[in-house]
């Protein structure tokens, strides 16, 4: 059984542009979440996808968007990055709904 | 709105000794689950261990266990026989119902463990 994977681990982008992250859940998981960890917090919940649409979004502006394939993959993207963008950005899949398995972040640097 | 509290920025132990680590939280709903998450250097958050609300035995996981007092909204975790590999940012976190059939994690500021040899 593989667990959940997130690439890059790292990257680097200027102020402006725009980043595209990747998650593949965990075998099975049909549910998947993305939250951003600022430097020296816990994490913070952006949105959670349940079989290929947006169903729970926390405080995050509209330029933080996502997909779930139909494998349940994900991707978030976000738009017109600004300095504050800079983070770890997690992606934690689930199969109940009761406990997310977290992948091991892409770390985000915008310069 | 739930809130989680960790009032213990850093805390150390010695090796093969016991510790506990705080965490206090805000709801009104009568049926929640609360996890303790491990995040070390690597990053990677870790699943410890899980407590449904509903269930008055308090959870436990080989060295680790949990202290739930519901109607004082607290949940501490105790590391028994404490290792090197224990090391790590310690994050307690509550399921919060989002709306849509949706289940978000709300997070406490963490408590960064260090263990001494």
């Amino acid at each position: 059984e593989t667990g959940v994977t997130q690439s890059p681990t790292h990257l680097i982008k200027t102020r402006g542009q725009q980043v595209t992250l990747r998650c593949s859940s965990q075998s099975g998981h049909n549910t998947v979440s993305w939250y951003q960890q600022a430097l020296g917090q816990g994490p913070q919940f952006i949105f959670q996808y349940y079989r290929e649409e947006e169903n729970g979004r926390g405080n995050f502006p509209p330029r933080f968007s996502g997909l779930q394939f139909p494998n349940y993959s994900s991707e978030l993207n976000v738009n017109a990055l600004e300095l504050d963008d800079s983070a770890l950005y997690l992606c934690a899949s689930s199969f109940d709904q009761n406990t997310q398995y977290f992948g091991p972040g892409t770390r985000l640097t915008v310069l | 709105a739930q809130t989680v509290t960790q009032s213990q920025p850093e805390m150390s132990v010695q090796e093969a000794e016991t510790v506990t680590l705080s965490c206090t939280y805000d709801t009104s709903e009568s049926d929640y689950y609360l996890f303790w998450y491990k995040q070390p250097p690597s990053r990677q958050m870790i699943l410890v261990i899980r407590q449904e609300a509903y269930k008055q035995q308090n959870a436990t996981e080989n060295r680790f266990s949990v202290n739930f007092q519901k109607a004082a909204k607290s949940f501490s975790l105790k590391i028994s026989d404490s290792q090197l590999g224990d090391a790590a940012m310690y994050f307690c976190a509550y399921r919060t119902y989002s709306g849509a059939g949706s289940y978000q994690l709300t997070f406490g500021k963490g408590t960064k463990l260090s263990v001494i040899p």
